[in-house]
């Protein structure tokens, strides 16, 4: 089964609106980390935000939040007041801390494009 | 400060012939990882180094795969006996460690490599 599933090839949004990336994951490790990362056409993986299996409150940087809703196993990143800059592939990724894996499982991507 | 390098940043070989890939990670980061990333997918983990520890080669996909890492310094993933399949883009990471439970991956650049 994968671990993370993103199920958004591509979204667009309006610049200067919000929009919501989906991600669900699977795990049965109590104590796991999910991450966002951005990546533009350049390449490189950018960091976007952190939520911990523990925290009890939505992690938040920024323009960029994220929806944490455990039972559900869901952690979609919203981002406000969307840039023209904003558009890139985004991915969702786990970390699993009491498995002892030492790798971040990706999902497969979304590709995001803002419209001016 | 500087980021994590990687080189070549494109490589072209022809099917059979070895390939060497180099990450040098941000000055003071104990854990290195090594990703593979095909055409539009997601990253796929490699390998893991963490200070003088046996490394993590669970994600190495075949023996002609190998990696290795002097102290806290610079990675090579070499591929021996390329093959086409082989053509992706290579993503080394480091981070602070994994001793923390929140933690971030530093990204570099990527290198391209095509086999044909």
């Amino acid at each position: 089964a994968q671990k993370i599933t993103q199920t958004q090839p591509g979204m667009f949004v309006q610049e200067k609106e919000a929009v919501t990336l989906d991600c669900t994951y699977d795990t049965s490790d109590p104590s796991y980390g999910l991450f966002w990362y951005k990546q533009p056409s350049s390449g490189e993986m950018i960091f976007l935000i952190y939520q911990g299996s523990y925290d009890q409150q939505n992690a938040t940087e920024g323009r960029y939040s994220l929806n944490f809703q455990k039972a559900r196993k869901s952690a979609n990143l919203v981002i406000s007041a969307s840039q023209l800059g904003d558009s890139a592939m985004y991915f969702c990724a786990m970390r699993e801390f009491q498995t002892g894996a030492n790798n971040l499982f990706f999902g497969t991507g979304t590709r995001l494009t803002v419209i001016p | 400060g500087a980021g994590v390098s990687q080189s070549p940043s494109n490589k072209v070989t022809e099917k059979g012939k070895d390939v060497e890939l180099r990450c040098d990670p941000i000055s003071g980061h104990t854990a290195l990882y090594w990703y593979r990333q095909r055409l539009g997918q997601g990253l796929e983990f490699l390998i893991y180094f963490q200070d003088n520890s046996a490394p993590d080669k669970s994600g190495l996909p075949s023996d002609r795969f190998s990696a290795e890492r002097t102290g806290e310094s610079v990675s090579t993933l070499t591929i021996q006996r390329t093959q086409q399949e082989d053509s992706a883009v290579y993503l080394c990471a480091s981070s602070q460690g994994s001793g923390t439970v929140s933690y971030e991956q530093y990204f570099g650049p990527g290198t391209r490599l095509t086999v044909t």
